[in-house]
């Protein structure tokens, strides 16, 4: 299994502003995926980043309102620019088990609330 | 287009029931399904998979699952829900090399 650190926890921020969210896995992986859930709901992926490469994005999400970083096998960071009351979600970090199995594992999020 | 779907947004059991949480999906291929399960104010945890084999899957907290090609049907089951089981449920589907794209969400709620 893969154990993955996300920080922060949760914020509070202001519209305008930008969030930087780090994700640290305690193994190298090849990819890593980050996902936005908006409470209650299902899990949008928002893109994939491979080290050494520009990040994959899904339809409807750009790389400058979410610009990621991925400097090693076991670290990525997501940033939420220029942040509105909709971007209020939580954002899920996630990691592909060994083996090219399809089974993913996640960090516990990170739950962003814009005023 | 690819997809997968969840037609109940809640599911009500009582404990010692059994339970079932319906997932159909639509993609092309093959598919590789899953069920991941999570709890209030955590991050998702797997539950299990299939992948090809037995259409019958049995996964963690006694959970199984049901694959259906026919009926484009992965449902997953309980013989006897606790309590403990009340969770929001996901099911997904792989697409592509290793993209998991996840259904709408089924929240269970067991009554004890």
């Amino acid at each position: 299994s893969a154990v993955i650190s996300q920080k922060p926890s949760r914020d509070i921020c202001q519209r305008g502003t930008s969030l930087t969210i780090q994700c640290q896995v305690d193994s190298q992986v090849t990819m890593m995926f980050w996902y936005r859930q908006q409470p209650g709901q299902s899990l949008t992926l928002i893109a994939t980043a491979n080290q050494g490469s520009e990040a994959t994005y899904e339809s409807g999400f750009v790389i400058d309102k979410f610009p990621i970083s991925r400097p090693n096998l076991t670290f990525s960071t997501l940033t939420v620019s220029n942040l509105s009351p909709e971007d209020s979600s939580i954002y899920l970090c996630s990691v592909e088990k060994t083996g090219n199995t399809g089974e993913l594992f996640f960090g516990e999020g990170s739950r962003l609330t814009v005023l | 287009a690819q997809s997968v779907a969840q037609p109940e947004d809640q599911v009500n059991v009582a404990e010692g029931n059994p339970l079932t949480v319906k997932c159909t999906y639509s993609v092309s291929g093959n598919p590789y399904l899953f069920w991941y399960v999570q709890y209030p104010n955590r991050g998702l945890q797997f539950l299990l998979k299939y992948i090809t084999g037995d259409n019958l899957v049995k996964g963690s907290y006694g959970f199984e699952a049901e694959f259906n090609k026919s009926q484009t049907s992965f449902h997953l089951k309980k013989p006897s829900a606790l309590v403990s089981d009340s969770a929001l449920y996901f099911c997904a589907v792989r697409v592509g090399a290793s993209k998991i794209i996840f259904g709408s969400g089924t929240r269970l709620s067991i009554r004890p």
